[in-house]
């Protein structure tokens, strides 16, 4: 089943605990993206990936790295994560970042920062 | 600034026609899509418009004006699974989506 998994799917922990969420797809998907989401504001972009080895920000970076050594593969780093990081987070794939191009979403990850 | 705007809350009944508006202003534009997200769950895409015109898939038709900066979600024949957030987004000219802060849908009995 084509897909884009994440984990895990629920996370409470305490201020300055580095933590990673991990995301992976199986469509051979070129570019990948993670969002966080917040009541009100919408899908906001953290950063995504072009395609392996190639990562960009997007709106919102600040606190957050992200890797891609492999083309499935595209973790979410919290190096010391704080209360205001507390959000749904949502990673995302698609064919290719550029063009019209459908994304689809990994089932989400609720973090909440103690 | 890059900008999408949609009502916040709709509320229409079981069997009935609701009309979602989106009005986008972003730095060139790619197309713009929607999106449906049921509560605690992931979106999941619904149409895609890049060009002028309604586009009709079953029960959902999704209309676009590119030079009103326009668009619109119709659902037809409501159903209560229809409740959900629904979520507009335009792809600028850097191939980025602009996304709306989505609008709920209320389908009352």
């Amino acid at each position: 089943e084509a897909q884009v998994t994440q984990n895990p799917r629920y996370l409470i922990t305490v201020t300055g605990k580095k933590l990673t969420v991990t995301c992976s797809q199986n469509m051979n998907h070129e570019y990948m993206s993670w969002y966080r989401q917040d009541p009100g504001l919408g899908l906001r972009q953290i950063y995504y990936s072009m395609n392996v080895e190639v990562t960009d920000k997007g709106d919102v970076p600040e606190g957050y790295k992200v890797s891609r050594k492999e083309k499935r593969n595209f973790p979410l780093i919290l190096e010391s994560p704080s209360p205001n990081q507390t959000s749904l987070y949502f990673c995302a794939s698609s064919r290719s970042g550029e063009g019209y191009n459908e994304q689809f979403f990994g089932p989400g990850t609720r973090l909440t920062v103690l | 600034g890059q900008n999408i705007d949609q009502p916040t809350e709709m509320t229409a009944t079981e069997g009935a026609i609701v009309q979602i508006n989106c009005t986008y202003q972003t730095s060139g534009f790619n197309g713009l899509f929607w999106y449906q997200q049921h509560a605690g769950e992931a979106p999941t895409f619904l149409s895609y418009n890049v060009l002028d015109g309604l586009e009709e898939k079953g029960r959902f038709s999704s209309f676009l004006s590119r030079s009103k900066g326009y668009s619109y979600l119709l659902l037809k024949e409501l159903q209560m699974k229809d409740s959900a957030s629904y979520l507009c987004a335009a792809l600028d000219s850097n191939y980025q989506l602009i996304w709306g802060a989505g609008t709920k849908l209320i389908i009352k009995p």
